[in-house]
């Protein structure tokens, strides 16, 4: 079974300065992806970013990137630039690729943002 | 719009009464799932659905039911609630049910059982 850990229950960053939010996960799978979700006080789950396990690109997304090490298993994302809006709750998941698009999560990590 | 809806919103309950929490989705998507979120826990699936009259168990199965009588809907029914299904629950679709379509999320339900 896959399992995604994030240790770290809770960071602070200042407005226009750049953070990066851990995440490692454990498979046996060869492909796979891998997902940032937000979720902020309005509880509604946003997709940040996507990679593909076997693209070697680091997906980005504006202000959004991560830095994927599939041999460490490691997928971090880190936000540049941060604004209020940015702080929530962010999610790391992990889905394989076969039938049944189940999203295993981590426990998450509250991300506050500092004016 | 394209949108996942869940409703109600917010219910609280007592132990024993039976409820269920409606989902539907106006995308046409064949895969449909429910989750819950725990503090702590991150969110754990408790039944998905790949097509209508097909579903199964996710992780956390226990206490809970579900239908697929419709593409659109996927009704979670909670026959006899316990204050250990006092949950944040998210309802999810998505078009083929493998990872190349992403999960389109509901806005949630919490649901409170004393």
């Amino acid at each position: 079974a896959q399992t995604v850990t994030q240790s770290q229950p809770e960071m602070s960053v200042q407005e226009a300065e750049t953070v990066t939010l851990s995440c490692t996960y454990d498979t046996s799978e060869s492909n796979y992806y891998l997902f940032w979700y937000k979720q902020p006080p309005s509880r509604q789950m946003i997709l940040v970013i996507r990679q593909e396990a076997y693209k070697q690109q680091n997906a980005t997304e504006n202000r959004f990137s991560v830095n994927f090490q599939k041999a460490a298993k490691s997928f971090s994302l880190k936000i540049s630039d941060s604004q209020l809006g940015d702080t929530a709750m962010y999610f790391c998941a992990f889905m394989n690729t076969g039938a049944n698009s189940k999203l295993t999560f981590g426990k998450g990590i509250t991300l506050s943002v500092r004016p | 719009e394209a949108q996942v809806t869940q409703n109600p919103r917010y219910l609280i309950t007592v132990t024993g009464k039976k409820l269920t929490v409606t989902c539907s989705q106006n995308m046409n998507h064949e895969y449909m799932s429910w989750y819950r979120q725990d503090p702590g826990l991150g969110l754990r699936q408790i039944y998905y659905s790949m097509n209508v009259e097909v579903t199964d168990k996710g992780d956390v199965p226990e206490g809970y039911k579900v239908s697929r009588k419709e593409k659109r809907n996927f009704p979670l029914i909670l026959e006899s609630p316990s204050p250990n299904q006092t949950s944040l629950y998210f309802c999810a679709s998505s078009l083929t049910g493998t990872g190349h379509s992403p999960l389109h999320f509901g806005n949630g339900t919490r649901l409170t059982v004393t």
